[in-house]
């Protein structure tokens, strides 16, 4: 069964970079057919897509957050991340990882068969 | 301001049969299939319902999902007290190239 837990440093500063890791465990990032994605839940909020990548290194990005993030795959640690620049306290939320394709019931970008449980990322000086 | 609209809450007896709508456009709901998610707060969202009326099969058949035009339906039928929890739709947007997701419905079971 395929598990993922994300990691990252527990507060942020505004104006800063926010780093998130997604470790995958039972599966394998290096699969063709899968895709990762981001979607984060603000306090009080609802769900909100952030990107998603596939193993071929093709991204796509939240239009209203292209151009503050960048989602990567290390295929060596069976990881992906994400990088979101220049944060605000808008951007304080509950973090997920999650997977989609890879055989299973999904294959749109909209539809994640495997989430990890979320990591809260403050942003406050 | 979600692209997809839910109502926040909804509430049911034990036993009742219940029904969260998601309401959408031509560039979503009208061309995409539509996903749903049952998410208790700091834990794991679970994919209930993909394309638009499939179960994955550790979903129990008291789940089921519905679309019409450009609005989709989760229904939730023999409720009960586990059930109690929000509940998403999700669907991928051809003018903002992007998935989407509903506001969120709380599900109360009273």
């Amino acid at each position: 069964q395929l598990q993922l837990q994300e990691s990252g440093p527990g507060l942020v500063n505004p104006s800063e970079t926010l780093s998130l890791t997604c470790t995958v465990s039972g599966g394998s990032v290096k699969s063709s057919t899968s895709y990762w994605g981001w979607i984060r839940q603000p306090p009080g909020k609802g769900l909100e897509w952030i990107g998603t990548i596939y193993y071929s290194g093709t991204t796509y990005y939240n239009p209203s957050l292209k151009s503050r993030v960048i989602i990567s795959v290390d295929t060596s640690k069976n990881q992906f991340s994400l990088e979101l620049s220049s944060v605000t306290a808008a951007d304080t939320a509950v973090y997920h990882c999650a997977h989609g394709g890879g055989g299973g019931y999904c294959y749109s970008t909209s539809c994640y068969a495997h989430w990890g449980q979320g990591t809260l990322v403050p942003v406050s000086s | 301001q979600s692209v997809l609209t839910q109502p926040p809450s909804a509430s049911g007896t034990p036993g009742q049969r219940v029904a969260i709508s998601c309401s959408g456009s031509s560039s979503n709901i009208g061309s995409n299939f539509v996903n749903w998610y049952q998410h208790l707060p700091g834990t794991a969202p679970k994919l209930l319902i993909y394309r638009d009326n499939q179960r994955p099969s550790e979903v129990p058949d008291r789940f089921s999902g519905s679309k019409s035009g450009t609005s989709a339906s989760l229904a939730i039928s023999g409720l009960r007290s586990e059930d109690e929890a929000d509940y998403y739709c999700a669907t991928y947007d051809d003018s903002l190239r992007g998935p989407v997701f509903g506001g969120g419905t709380k599900l109360t079971v009273l």
